[in-house]
C-alpha cells in the first residue's frame, strides 16, 4: 500500500506560512498526490492534489520535486482555524486513499 | 450544493448485534469509499464502490461489507459486533478516478 513519510507535529504562528513536508519516494508515475485535514471530531476535508506540476487553490499552494517523491504544502497565512492534522496521500486506479498519521498543525495567536 | 450525508450520527449497540450504516453522496457522484477511525489504528480503508461494484476492499474481516445503490446511495453492515468495532465509521464521495473525494460527518459507533 502507498506510504508517505511526514513529520509528526509543527507549529506555525498566526499570519505566517505553514509549510508542511511530505515524503512519497514509492510513488509511481500515474499516481496522484492528495492533501487532506482534519479537524477534530469532522470528516477529512479535502485541499488540493496534483500530478507532476505545482497547483494553487483557494486553500494551498503545492508544490511537487521534479523527481516527485517529495512534496510541500504551503498555507500562505495560517489562522487559527487552520490548525488540524493534515495528511499526505498518493493514489492511483480507483479511489482508495490510504492515511498515514499525518502531521498536527498548531497555529498560535 | 448538499454535501455527503452520513446517518445517524451517533449509535450504541451491544456486542453480537449487527448494524447498518448510511452514506448519501454529492449529487452526480458515482464513487463511494468507507473509512474506519480509532485512535490506535487512524483512518483505515474499508471498501469503495463505484456504480454499484465494489472496485476496492481493505483488509477487514468479512464481517464488514457493503453495497452500492442505483441511485449511488451507499450502506455499509457490520455482523456480529465485537467491542474492537468501536469507531467513527466515515464515508466519502466522488466524481471517479483521481478525483477529490468530499467526506461526511462520520456515524460514531459505539459497542457495549
Amino acid at each position: 500500500d502507498a506510504k508517505t513519510t511526514q513529520p509528526p507535529s509543527m507549529d506555525c504562528a498566526e499570519g505566517r506560512a505553514a509549510n508542511l513536508p511530505c515524503n512519497h519516494s514509492t510513488i509511481s508515475g500515474n499516481e496522484y498526490v492528495y492533501w487532506y485535514r482534519q479537524i477534530h471530531s469532522q470528516g477529512p476535508q479535502y485541499i488540493i492534489h496534483g500530478l507532476k506540476n505545482n497547483e494553487t487553490n483557494e486553500m494551498a499552494s503545492l508544490i511537487i520535486t521534479e523527481d516527485r517523491k517529495s512534496s510541500t504544502l504551503i498555507l500562505p497565512h495560517a489562522t487559527l482555524r487552520d490548525t488540524a492534522v493534515y495528511y499526505c496521500i498518493f493514489t492511483g486506479a480507483g479511489d482508495k486513499l490510504i492515511f498515514g498519521t499525518g502531521t498536527r498543525l498548531q497555529v498560535f495567536p | 450544493k448538499a454535501g455527503v450525508t452520513q446517518t445517524p450520527r451517533y449509535l450504541i449497540k451491544t456486542r453480537g448485534q449487527q448494524v447498518t450504516l448510511s452514506c448519501s453522496p454529492i449529487s452526480g457522484h458515482r464513487s463511494v469509499s468507507w473509512y474506519q477511525q480509532t485512535p490506535g489504528q487512524g483512518l483505515q480503508f474499508l471498501f469503495e464502490y463505484f456504480s454499484e461494484t465494489q472496485r476496492n476492499k481493505g483488509n477487514f474481516p468479512g464481517r464488514f461489507s457493503g453495497r452500492q445503490f442505483s441511485n449511488s446511495r451507499s450502506e455499509m453492515n457490520v455482523s456480529t459486533l465485537e467491542l474492537g468495532d468501536s469507531a467513527l465509521y466515515l464515508c466519502a464521495s466522488s466524481r471517479g478516478t483521481s478525483t477529490e473525494a468530499f467526506f461526511g460527518q462520520g456515524t460514531r459507533l459505539t459497542v457495549v
